[in-house]
Formats: structure tokens, C-alpha cells, sequence
């Protein structure tokens, strides 16, 4: 079965610094997704950025991008310039052939 | 973009009720859908998978005749809670794939809060 991790339960940034989120997952599949999530007060889930087990390119989405290593099955997410708005929970979640599998999360809060 | 409509957001009612929530793919097919149940501060924990046409697939723990799932259609699936008590209480969120494009990630909706008194 996959797991996701991430050991951070919370993290704290000052605005327009750097962060990082952990994610490590254990899977034996060779083909599958990674996501992260995005989930503010409202709760609504929005796809953050996603990267394709495949692509050894790491994905990038404006002021987010990961650092994904796959031999050691991690997966991080870098904020840069962090917003008050970057405010939330973030969950890591890994997708092989149809189910999602989520982390715990980490609940980012960023300080002005 | 791909929009996935959940109706009611939220719900207050007495416990006995039965409630349905559903959960709609506005510009897409869906063969599959899933649905979700989230306590606070928590992450979402998958319930079961909603297949078009044939019985949905629970997850391990999850009662099939507490919580029923009817996908007759490629754009709706309904999540029905009977019976509900205060245990019942959470936040549900479903979530839906595109049939034609399945390897794009798939799209929430916006949850629904039920509270059962």
C-alpha cells in the first residue's frame, strides 16, 4: 500500500521568504503522480502543482516548484516570495492508477 | 477550466435524518468519482469510489448501508448519509476525473459541512 508523509505538522514563514515542505512516500508502482494540495480556511482543495513520476524535470507553477528525488521517494514544495494569501494547510498526496493518497499536511502560516 | 459542483455546502439537522449531498461534473464526463470525509485539522480520508453504472467500492471500515453512493449518471454521483448521528458530523468532500482525460489530476468540489444535533 502507498503512504505519504510529512513530518512537519506546521510551519511559519516571514512574507516574500523562502519556505520548504516536506513529502516522502513509499511505493513500489514505477508510474504514478504526485500533487500538492492546497487547503485554505474556506477548505476548498486546489491543485497547487503536480509531477509526473516519469519526467526527471522538477515541475514549476510561478512561485512554486518541487524538488523531486525519486530514488529516495521525496517530494518537496519551495514557496518562494511567500504571500500572505500562501496562508493554509498543505497536503502532499501521491496517485498511482486511480485512488489519491494524502499526507497528514502541514499547516503554513505566513507572518507579515 | 473543469468544475465539479457539491450540493448543499452545508447542512444542520437532527439525528435520524437522512442526507443526501451531490456531487456533479459541470463540463465533463465522469466514470469515477470519489468521496471523501475530513475531521477537523485532519486530512481527507477516502471513503469509497464511486463507479458509473456498478456498485461503488468502499474503503476498509467504511459502512456501505450507513453511507450510500448512487452513480447514475456520468456527470452526478450522491452520497447518502442514513440514519446520521452526531458521530456523522464532518466535513465531505467529493472529487471527480475526466473520462477522457485520465491522467489529468482530479477536480474537488467544495465540500459539504454536515452537522447532526
Amino acid at each position: 500500500a502507498q503512504t505519504v508523509t510529512q513530518s512537519q505538522p506546521e510551519m511559519s514563514v516571514q512574507e516574500a521568504e523562502t519556505v520548504t515542505l516536506s513529502c516522502t512516500y513509499d511505493t513500489s508502482e514505477n508510474n504514478y503522480y504526485l500533487f500538492w494540495y492546497k487547503q485554505p480556511p474556506s477548505r476548498q482543495m486546489i491543485l497547487v502543482i503536480r509531477q509526473e513520476a516519469y519526467k526527471q524535470q522538477n515541475a514549476t507553477e510561478n512561485r512554486f516548484s518541487v524538488n523531486f528525488q525519486k530514488a529516495a521517494k521525496s517530494f518537496s514544495l519551495k514557496i518562494s516570495d511567500s504571500q500572505l494569501g500562501d496562508t493554509a494547510m498543505y497536503f502532499c498526496a501521491f496517485s498511482g492508477s486511480e485512488k489519491l493518497v494524502f499526507g497528514k499536511g502541514t499547516k503554513l502560516t505566513v507572518n507579515p | 477550466g473543469a468544475v465539479v459542483s457539491q450540493h448543499p455546502s452545508r447542512v444542520i439537522c437532527k439525528s435520524g435524518t437522512s442526507v443526501k449531498i451531490e456531487c456533479r461534473s459541470l463540463d465533463f464526463q465522469a466514470t469515477t468519482m470519489f468521496w471523501y470525509r475530513q475531521f477537523p485539522k485532519k486530512s481527507l480520508m477516502l471513503m469509497a469510489t464511486s463507479n458509473e453504472g456498478s456498485k461503488a467500492t468502499y474503503e476498509q471500515g467504511v459502512e456501505k448501508d450507513k453511507f450510500l453512493i448512487n452513480h447514475a449518471s456520468l456527470t452526478l454521483s450522491t452520497l447518502t448519509v442514513t440514519s446520521a448521528h452526531p458521530e456523522d458530523s464532518s466535513f465531505y468532500i467529493c472529487s471527480a476525473r475526466d473520462t477522457f482525460y485520465s491522467n489529468q489530476p482530479q477536480h474537488f468540489g467544495d465540500g459539504t459541512r454536515l452537522s447532526i444535533l
